[in-house]
Parts: structure tokens; C-alpha cells; sequence
């Protein structure tokens, strides 16, 4: 089975300007989450989407939002890029969320540079 | 929500040393504590895991402890290896959401 994907793996972009990144999961995984990580901030829990809907959210603004679509690949966008928003983004798919034991397999990242 | 901390932030030990990590969480729900363990700029991976109904579990060099009544668990790395050189992160599911929450991690070096 080939792994998550995403793309693109790196992205530079200036304040105020917005930007999308995508995630495919592993083929039979439904749910896909994202995590924002910097250094010193370990992994921050954004959002986790499950059959096109937004399952559970983090505390980040609304700034930040995703969707997924119905083959369950997603895309998160942040619009109106601040510098402290510059981090590694990575998606993480599992089966089915609410079964026991959510075992989550990450993509590479996203690297977000925003200058 | 859930809350997990993480102890230490970097560890250093000698080649053939073991290694202890540690974390704590808040939400006495939680059943589910995956570790992760994520090499200079590769993604994180599972490497070992542990469910509520154990209080134990190896797997060659690794091993996890649960203590569920102190709502702690620990990762320990015995014999260790340059290549156990990484970034471990601790996790918890918990609540009624079944969200996985992070510790902030722990910067593990094997000195050779």
C-alpha cells in the first residue's frame, strides 16, 4: 500500500497571502487529521475530517480551515499568512475514527516558509 | 480536553545506556498511548503502543509501562543505538472525540 501523501513538500509565501495544502491518506483510510509543528511545540492538533465532515477541531483561529472530499484526500488552507504560521504541516490518516485505537501513519509534511 | 506532558525535552546517553521518557495526562478516559518517533526531517512513526487493559509492553529494546491509576506511562530504550537518535513523542486518545493529543517531545541522543 503506498503511504500518505502530500504536496506540496515545500511552499514559500509572503503575510497575507493564503495558501492550500493537500493530503492523500492511505487507500481504505477514511479520516484524515492535521498538525501543525514547530520546534519547542511539538505537534498541535488542527483538525480531523471523516467522511467529508469535520470531526473535531483544535485551538487555532479560524484562519485556518480544511475539507475533504468524498475519495477522503484533503486540503487545509490558511488565509491571511502571518509569520508565526511558518511550520511543518503533517497529515495523518486512520481507518475509521471512533473504533478503538486510533493508530494514525503521517505523511512527510508540508513545509510552510512564510517571509 | 486531554492534556500530556512530556519529561524530558532532551535526553543524552552513552551508547548501551538505557533511556527513559516520561508523560503524564490529565483525562482519565484516555485508553489508547502510542509512541512516535520522528528522525531529522522524516516523518513521525509508530513505534510502540499501549492499551488500557496493559500495564506492560516490549518489543525487542522498547518497552512501555502504564500506570493507570497515576495517569502516567513511560517509554524505555535499553542497549541503545546511534540510530535510537530522534525525536519521541508520547501520545494520548482519549474522550469522547477519540482525539490523539502530543506531548511537546523529547530529543533523544545516543552518544557513541
Amino acid at each position: 500500500k503506498a503511504g500518505v501523501t502530500q504536496t506540496p513538500r515545500y511552499l514559500i509565501k509572503t503575510r497575507g497571502q493564503q495558501v492550500t495544502l493537500s493530503c492523500s491518506p492511505i487507500s481504505g483510510h477514511r479520516s484524515v487529521s492535521w498538525y501543525q509543528q514547530t520546534p519547542g511545540q511539538g505537534l498541535q492538533f488542527l483538525f480531523e475530517y471523516f467522511s467529508e465532515t469535520q470531526r473535531n477541531k483544535g485551538n487555532f483561529p479560524g484562519r485556518f480551515s480544511g475539507r475533504q472530499f468524498s475519495n477522503s484526500r484533503s486540503e487545509m488552507n490558511v488565509s491571511t499568512l502571518e509569520l508565526g504560521d511558518s511550520a511543518l504541516y503533517l497529515c495523518a490518516s486512520s481507518q475509521t475514527p471512533g473504533l478503538s485505537y486510533n493508530e494514525q501513519f503521517f505523511g512527510p509534511g508540508t513545509r510552510l516558509t512564510v517571509l | 480536553g486531554e492534556n500530556v506532558e512530556q519529561h524530558p525535552s532532551t535526553l543524552s546517553v552513552q551508547e548501551g545506556d538505557s533511556a527513559v521518557i516520561k508523560c503524564t495526562y490529565s483525562d482519565s478516559a484516555s485508553n489508547y498511548f502510542p509512541w512516535y518517533k520522528q528522525e531529522l526531517g522524516k516523518r513521525p512513526q509508530l513505534i510502540i503502543d499501549i492499551r488500557s487493559n496493559v500495564g506492560e509492553k516490549k518489543d525487542q529494546r522498547i518497552a512501555v509501562t502504564l500506570n493507570k491509576t497515576a495517569k502516567h506511562f513511560s517509554l524505555h530504550i535499553t542497549e541503545t543505538q546511534p540510530e535510537d537518535s530522534a525525536v519521541y513523542f508520547c501520545a494520548a486518545e482519549g474522550g469522547s472525540a477519540r482525539q490523539l493529543t502530543f506531548g511537546s517531545g523529547t530529543q533523544l541522543t545516543v552518544l557513541p
